[in-house]
């Protein structure tokens, strides 16, 4: 599976839009960017996936460069329980697979 | 909530003693996960069944470790003779969408604490 590159932590103001990056530049064809987070002591909860266009779902928005090495999850107004570890994963479509999770980025949304 | 429960929350036990928990996955997915987290990384994959059948365990499950899904519903995970190291949150996810991509769906965590 392909490595991700994240950084470790952003700041956010709230009410502002958190944009928070993710390298995936040995991402293959049938490869689709998941992101997952996890606020503190819960589990992880999923956001969204993609494959090559943009998807938004009522959490969030994914952008995905042209070349797909590259994207953006995008929370358009930040609140304060959107403080949590945020994870971008990179998984092949089709048969079941286990994820796994870098060290992410600690995105703390300040009031 | 994800509709993926586990039980107990936490668990305080003391160093040589066996503990079990279990996960109940959300009721139409046919695939089960186990993860382990340990304080300040990532969850790591431990196990995955498909209905009943374990079908992938990684090399961190010891063989102290053992995991079954008896009638692909609920599943269980022991841990004998549990260590300090053993202490962690030991995650349950579970998936099954019949789409192209399979999204796992993780519970709220058992918090294991091994004095």
């Amino acid at each position: 599976d392909a490595k991700t590159t994240q950084p470790t932590s952003m700041d956010c103001a709230e009410g502002r839009a958190a944009n928070l990056p993710c390298n995936h530049s040995t991402i293959s064809g049938n490869e689709y960017v998941y992101w997952y987070r996890q606020i503190h002591s819960q589990g992880p909860q999923y956001i969204i996936h993609g494959l090559k266009n943009n998807e938004t779902n009522e959490m969030a928005s994914l952008i995905i460069t042209e070349d797909r090495k590259s994207s953006t999850l995008i929370l358009p107004h930040a609140t304060l329980r959107d403080t949590a570890v945020y994870y971008c994963i990179v998984l092949p479509s089709g048969s079941a697979r286990q994820l796994t999770f870098g060290s992410g980025t600690q995105l703390t949304v300040l009031p | 909530d994800t509709g993926v429960s586990q039980d107990p929350r936490h668990k305080i036990t003391k160093r040589g003693q066996n503990v079990t928990f279990r996960c109940d996955p959300i009721s139409e997915h046919n695939r089960l996960y186990w993860y382990r987290q340990t304080l300040g990384q990532g969850p790591e994959f431990l196990t995955y069944f498909q209905n009943e059948a374990q079908l992938e365990k990684s090399r961190l499950l010891s063989d102290r470790f053992s995991a079954e899904r008896p009638k692909g519903s609920f599943s269980t995970l022991e841990i004998q003779r549990t260590e300090q190291g053993d202490s962690a949150m030991y995650l349950c996810a579970s998936s099954g969408e019949r789409t192209i991509t399979d999204t796992q769906y993780f519970g709220p965590g058992t918090r294991l604490t091994v004095l």
